[in-house]
């Protein structure tokens, strides 16, 4: 199986909204609402941010959001912090009872 | 409060067989939920290697399902990894998590496992 396709890095400076897409094919993204989000941070332990596509556990800001259009699922983060500068993988169910995650994008708060 | 945390040797040879243990506390295995192992060379991505329930059903990812056993043991509520073969591309940081549904809610802090002779 190969792994979600995401942009390497993305950008932004504080305040803005960025977008991570994460793009698959119609056996896992297109065919599930299994799609997670993890944030992150250097030495740390990846943080479940986004569940089932556009859901957000307890204790997360609702500065992120999450999407979903054909093969691609999106996860936005709006009025951006310094905090919230990371690593962010998606991750999706398979068609053949698997997961695969995404490569990664690396978030850089200007 | 649910606890995992990753036991292993932190260096093996190539070609021989890495073993790693995932101890869960605060929470019984056997209650439900899925547990996998999920990998994390050097400055890469995540890799996800397998999943176990408690009933010792598993799936692994095909680009190691030749060389991977998982396994549980519910008396000590621990899970297992076992990579055989393994070469400097097995180098990586190894975590366990709990997962259902793709959400990883709680994971170990990871036990780096290098392989260099």
């Amino acid at each position: 199986q190969s792994a979600l396709t995401q942009p390497a890095s993305v950008s932004g400076s504080p305040g803005q909204s960025i977008t991570i897409s994460c793009t698959g094919t119609s056996s896992d993204v297109g065919a599930y609402n299994y799609v997670s989000w993890y944030q992150q941070h250097p030495g740390k332990v990846p943080k479940l941010m986004i569940y089932d596509v556009t859901n957000r556990p307890s204790g997360v800001s609702n500065r992120f959001s999450g999407s979903k259009s054909g093969n691609t699922a999106s996860l936005t983060i709006s009025g951006l912090q310094a905090e919230d500068e990371a690593d962010y993988y998606c991750t999706s169910y398979t068609s053949i009872f698997t997961w695969v995650f995404g490569g990664g994008t690396k978030l850089t708060v200007l | 409060q649910v606890q995992l945390q990753e036991s292993g040797p932190g260096l093996v040879k190539p070609s021989e067989t890495l073993s790693l243990t995932c101890a869960v506390s605060g929470y019984s295995i056997s209650s439900g939920y899925y547990w996998d192992w999920i990998r994390q060379p050097p400055g890469k991505g995540l890799e996800w290697i397998g999943t176990i329930y408690y009933t010792g059903s598993t799936a692994y990812n095909p680009s190691l399902k030749s060389r991977v056993t998982m396994s549980v043991d519910t008396s000590k509520n621990q899970i297992s990894l076992k990579v055989r073969s393994v070469t400097a591309a097995d180098t990586a940081v190894y975590y366990c998590a709990r997962h259902i549904g793709g959400n990883y809610d709680y994971w170990g802090q990871g036990t780096l496992l290098t392989v260099s002779s």
